[in-house]
This record gives C-alpha cells, structure tokens and sequence, in this order.
C-alpha cells in the first residue's frame, strides 16, 4: 500500500468535545481502512472507504474519503471516555490480500 | 473459535539470544501477517503469507524469519534478539467481508522487551 501520513499524533479533549483526526497521502488511494485499538488491546476494523467523496457514519463516528482519494478523516462527535484509544488509518494498495499500510495512529485521551 | 491466538504475551530476552512468537488462527485464513508496534510509527508490516509453503517479506523484514507449514500456525522467529527489536509484535489475518473489503483480525499482541 501506498505511504498515509496520520494528524495529529496525540489529541486531548473534554468528554463532549468533537474530535477529529487525518489522514493524507501524496498518491491516488484505492482504499482506507480505519481501525481503532483500545489501550492495551489489539486493532478492531471499524470501516472501509472506496469511493471518492464518500461518508459513512457509525453512530458518533463519521468517516469521509477526499473527492481526490487522497485524504481521510475520522470525526467523534460529542466525545465520550469509551472513545479513547489510538485511531490508525490504512491502505491496502491494489492488491487484494489485505497486505496493509498503515498510518502513525492518533491517540485520543477523554477527560471526564 | 478462539480466533488468532499469540503465545507468548511477555517476554524479555537478553541481545543474541533467540525466540519464537507463536500464532495460531482457527478460522481457515489463507493469508496471515505480522506486525511491529512502535511509538509514534503505526504498525508496520514484517513479513506475510499468502497460504501454506508461501511466505513474503514486509516493509522491516530484517532480523525476522518465518514459515508457514500449515494453514493454522504461522511463527515469528527472532534470530538473535536486539534492543532495537522491543516492540509490540502483532499477527493478524485477512478476512473478506460482504462488502468484498479485505480487512484484518488482529491477535492480543505479545510485547518483547529486548535488554
């Protein structure tokens, strides 16, 4: 897959407060993935994005993939303290055997 | 189904000495894929296997060697341990939704404390 960098690396909020992080590349992407680990755990897939421009939403959680597929990002409404954890974005390039890039991850710490 | 069980979660090794991260998934994967963990670097891929008898290097395949017998085991061998190789290791497969997205289960991770 094709090199995504990740913003910012850390990021603090207030329990309510919206958070958002990005993801970027210099190259077209095919695809990004979004995975969140909890602190301590392993990566849980959250969500794929293929097409330019799209927007899906998980509850409080809204993905976007750029019109030119070339960035990313992840928005949490109204933050809450289940919602900490490090948030990564990947790519999985063209082929189709889940070989994965991934970016540096955000880490998001909720204060209650 | 237990998933992808890693075994062991710690260890800590003395420079040179030699280990193996063990992996075992019981869903029938064809392809399987470890990965580091470090600060501030995301997960970078070590080396993968597409199948049984077929394995490939990653973006930091040095230091690491792997095999793949069967389609359930898939170790991580360090050959003679370094400092530079204390890290969350991580194996996953590669699951294909519905959706036809091709994404990955992840095992709890084994963290490896290099002195």
């Amino acid at each position: 897959g094709q090199q995504v960098m990740q913003i910012p690396q850390y990021q603090h909020v207030q329990e309510g407060e919206d958070f958002t992080t990005y993801c970027n590349s210099s190259t077209t992407l095919s695809n990004i993935q979004w995975y969140k680990q909890r602190p301590g755990g392993h990566p849980v897939f959250l969500i794929q994005l293929v097409k330019s421009g799209e927007v899906k939403k998980q509850k409080r959680l809204t993905f976007q993939f750029g019109e030119a597929k070339k960035n990313s990002s992840l928005h949490i409404t109204a933050t809450q303290t289940t919602d900490v954890g490090t948030y990564f974005c990947s790519n999985a390039g063209g082929t189709s055997y889940g070989k994965l890039t991934f970016g540096q991850g955000t880490i998001l710490t909720v204060h209650p | 189904n237990a998933g992808v069980t890693q075994t062991p979660k710690f260890q800590v090794l003395k420079t040179g000495q030699s280990m193996t991260l063990q992996c075992a998934q019981d869903m029938n994967h064809e392809y399987m894929s470890w990965y580091r963990q470090d600060p501030g670097m995301g997960l970078r891929l070590i080396h993968y296997s597409v199948g049984a008898g077929i394995t490939d290097q990653g973006e930091v395949p040095n230091g690491y060697n792997v095999s793949r017998s069967t389609t359930e085991d898939f170790p991580l061998r360090l050959l003679s341990a370094a400092p530079s190789q204390t890290s969350v290791y991580f194996c996953a497969t590669t699951r294909t939704l519905s959706s036809g997205a091709n994404v990955l289960t992840f095992g709890a991770g084994s963290r490896l404390t290099v002195l």
